[in-house]
């Protein structure tokens, strides 16, 4: 069956730049997560949506980073004014339930800031 | 969550068994040890997770001390595309917090 979707595969944007990406979660998910990973880190956790609310936000790292989710099924993360920082990969996951379940991952976004 | 110790990298040979460490001395009893892989390029891969018995799927085993304290994952016969960084997560079963929090992982080379 399809897997975790993540549009665009790959993003050069200019910095102070506002950029969206899309992540389309396996059908009938109700937990997503969005993380971002750095060149040699592990995933760094983001956000978390339990249906249409952000469940735990507590991973954005100021307020040029919001997401939304509001249907519970597509999630969009805005970046506004991006920083030469904010180049990294970021992922989405989805799961069952917001429990033990398994995350499932998507391909990831490599966002480049110039 | 209770942090996990994992050596940098590791190798091994193809056909034989991998055995990746994970100290966790810090975990607590709701928590379980989760193990997920990452491919070059790829998004990170559920592989096993477990309380305290021993688990077992059609990847890998997952053996954990009596104490908790350590687990071990154990690739049977490792392929080459078993190459991949393993991490090897703490994590309460439900609730708000159930976010996973990744280190820096163990990267494992199989050899042909």
């Amino acid at each position: 069956g399809a897997g975790v979707s993540q549009t665009p595969s790959n993003k050069v944007t200019e910095k102070g730049k506002y950029v969206e990406l899309r992540c389309d979660p396996i059908s009938g998910h109700t937990a997503l997560y969005w993380y971002r990973q750095s060149l040699g880190q592990g995933p760094e956790f983001l956000i978390y949506f339990q249906g249409t609310g952000a469940a735990d936000d507590s991973g954005l790292p100021n307020d040029r980073f919001f997401a939304v989710r509001p249907e519970g099924s597509v999630s969009t993360l805005k970046i506004q004014r991006t920083e030469r920082g904010d180049s990294a990969v970021y992922l989405c996951a989805s799961s069952l339930a917001g429990t033990s379940d398994e995350q499932y991952f998507g391909p990831g976004t490599r966002l480049t800031v110039t | 969550d209770a942090k996990t110790t994992q050596p940098p990298s590791m190798d091994c040979a193809e056909g034989r068994a991998a055995n990746l460490p994970c100290n966790h001395s810090t975990i607590s009893g709701n928590e379980y040890v989760y193990w997920y892989r990452q491919i070059h390029s790829q998004g990170p891969q559920y592989i096993i997770h477990g309380l305290k018995n021993n688990e077992t799927n059609e990847m890998a085993s997952l053996i954990i001390t009596e104490d908790r304290k350590s687990s071990t994952l154990i690739l049977p016969h490792a392929t080459l595309r078993d190459t991949a960084v393993y991490y090897c997560i703490v994590r309460v079963a439900a609730g708000a917090n159930s976010k996973l929090t990744f280190g820096k992982g163990i990267t494992l080379s199989v050899r042909p």
